[in-house]
């Protein structure tokens, strides 16, 4: 089973200010990557797929890097509504998994 | 647009059984992949089961294996997953999830199932 890790645990930072989110593959797992976002009582959405490409209706502001077993999200000047809890999930091999989860909270 | 609505949970005893549906509406079900995540109290998200479009595939968590069935009926847009010899552990939130290769596009709004005696 590819083990994602994510750090840091929580980021607290001020709105504007730019996020780096990083997920750690056990494995290589190419660009097969994608991020998602949950609000407390919500559904994740999904922001970033294979990597680097954001899903539809997704802001600018989003954008993801990396590839084999590093990967990155950012967010380039965050926005109220951007503190939420952020997971990484691989789909390069059965099971699939999720990483643990970065809460992104109000600083 | 996409909606996926699940239904079914509850509290059930330990050792009990349990089936969760979800109806699918706003694309063509037939032609998508579709799985089942869930969320335990104040935790992260776990992927439990996958169905091919066509059912002819499924995949299956190691921590559900055997004990849960993913089944899907296509002319009903209906996906469902039945849940036996539930755990305490299995108590969580239950999602399903319009997969498109194995990317999550859409989410229900979830259903949650309490094992408990």
């Amino acid at each position: 089973e590819i083990v994602l890790t994510q750090s840091p645990a929580t980021l607290s930072l001020s709105p504007g200010e730019r996020a780096t989110l990083s997920c750690r593959a056990s494995q290589s797992i190419s660009s097969y990557l994608a991020w998602y976002q949950q609000k407390p009582g919500q559904a994740p959405r999904l922001l970033i797929y294979d990597a680097s490409n954001r899903a539809t209706g997704i802001p600018a502001r989003f954008s993801g890097s990396g590839s084999g077993t590093d990967f990155t999200l950012t967010i380039s000047s965050l926005e109220p509504e951007d503190f939420a809890v952020y997971y990484c999930q691989q789909r390069n091999n059965w099971p699939i998994t999720f990483g643990q989860g970065t809460r992104l909270e109000i600083k | 647009q996409v909606q996926l609505v699940e239904s079914g949970g509850g509290v059930v005893p330990p050792g009990g059984s349990l089936t969760l549906s979800c109806v699918a509406s706003g694309f063509s079900f037939s032609n998508y992949g579709m799985d089942w995540v869930r969320q335990a109290p104040g935790k992260g998200l776990e992927w439990v089961s996958f169905v091919r479009y066509d059912g002819s595939n499924k995949q299956y968590a190691d921590s559900v294996k055997g004990r849960f069935t993913i089944s899907r009926d296509n002319s009903k847009n209906t996906l469902s997953l039945q849940m036996s010899s539930l755990r305490a552990e299995d108590t969580a939130v239950y999602y399903c999830a319009q997969d498109r290769s194995n990317i999550f596009d859409n989410w229900g709004q979830g259903t949650l199932v309490t094992v408990s005696s």
